[in-house]
């Protein structure tokens, strides 16, 4: 089983529908981490969190909320979805050093 | 300006050739470094970290990192069709608050 599991793996959801991407982690880290990947930009941070009760903003958090129901869950929900958020979405855990990330298989979505 | 520049490729080469993979940094207040691979349809994973200046030696891959002239690369020798995937670097603070991932460089070996 693989130590950071996403769910779902591939969506496709319409305009304006709510939609949450769930991680789960076996790694027992604290820090877990939403990126963003897009072609030609990279991995860019939306939200990560370094513990259960700490919740933080990354570069691009707009659109976007998160909740750490516990230290081994992460979940990234979009209120109401718009095309530019089209995308491949990675989920990541790492210890407190954070020399390593370790990253989910992703989910691609499609808002139509 | 992106803080991290890296060239997206593609890049191809045949089987055995020494490769060479390279970004440019903008803020000198970075200390760690790394690459990451990522296979098609999977998600990054840790190639190599560095600390500082210097050279990483670790089976094929080297990671260097040339802090004066924000500088970092990835030079792998005897390349294999294995490493064909996407090589991504990345930048980081110290105490890990901030990672800034390059765009990733697409890597190609030919049989």
């Amino acid at each position: 089983d693989a130590d950071v599991t996403q769910t779902p793996r591939n969506r496709i959801t319409k305009t304006g529908k709510r939609i949450m991407l769930e991680c789960s982690q076996t790694k027992g880290h604290d820090r877990m981490y939403w990126y963003r990947q897009d072609p030609g930009l990279g991995l860019r941070l939306i939200y990560y969190s370094f513990d259960v009760k700490d919740i933080n903003k990354g570069e691009i958090s707009d659109g976007y909320s998160v909740s750490r129901q516990a230290q081994a869950k992460f979940s990234l929900s979009l209120e109401s979805a718009i095309p530019n958020q089209t995308a491949l979405y990675f989920c990541a855990t790492s210890q407190q050093d954070n020399t390593e990330a370790f990253f989910g298989q992703g989910t691609r979505l499609t808002v139509v | 300006q992106k803080e991290v520049e890296q060239d997206p490729g593609p890049l191809s080469v045949p089987e055995g050739a020494i490769v060479s993979l390279n970004c440019t940094y903008s803020n000198s207040a970075f200390q760690y470094f790394m690459w990451y691979r990522q296979y098609s349809r999977k998600g990054p994973e840790l190639l190599m970290y560095t600390y500082s200046s210097g050279n990483k030696e670790d089976g094929r891959f080297t990671a260097q990192v040339d802090k004066s002239s924000k500088y970092i690369s990835l030079f792998i020798r005897d390349s294999q069709p294995s490493d064909s995937a996407t090589y991504l670097c990345a930048i980081q603070n110290t105490g890990g608050f901030k990672t800034i991932f390059g765009a990733g460089t697409r890597l190609f070996v030919k049989a």
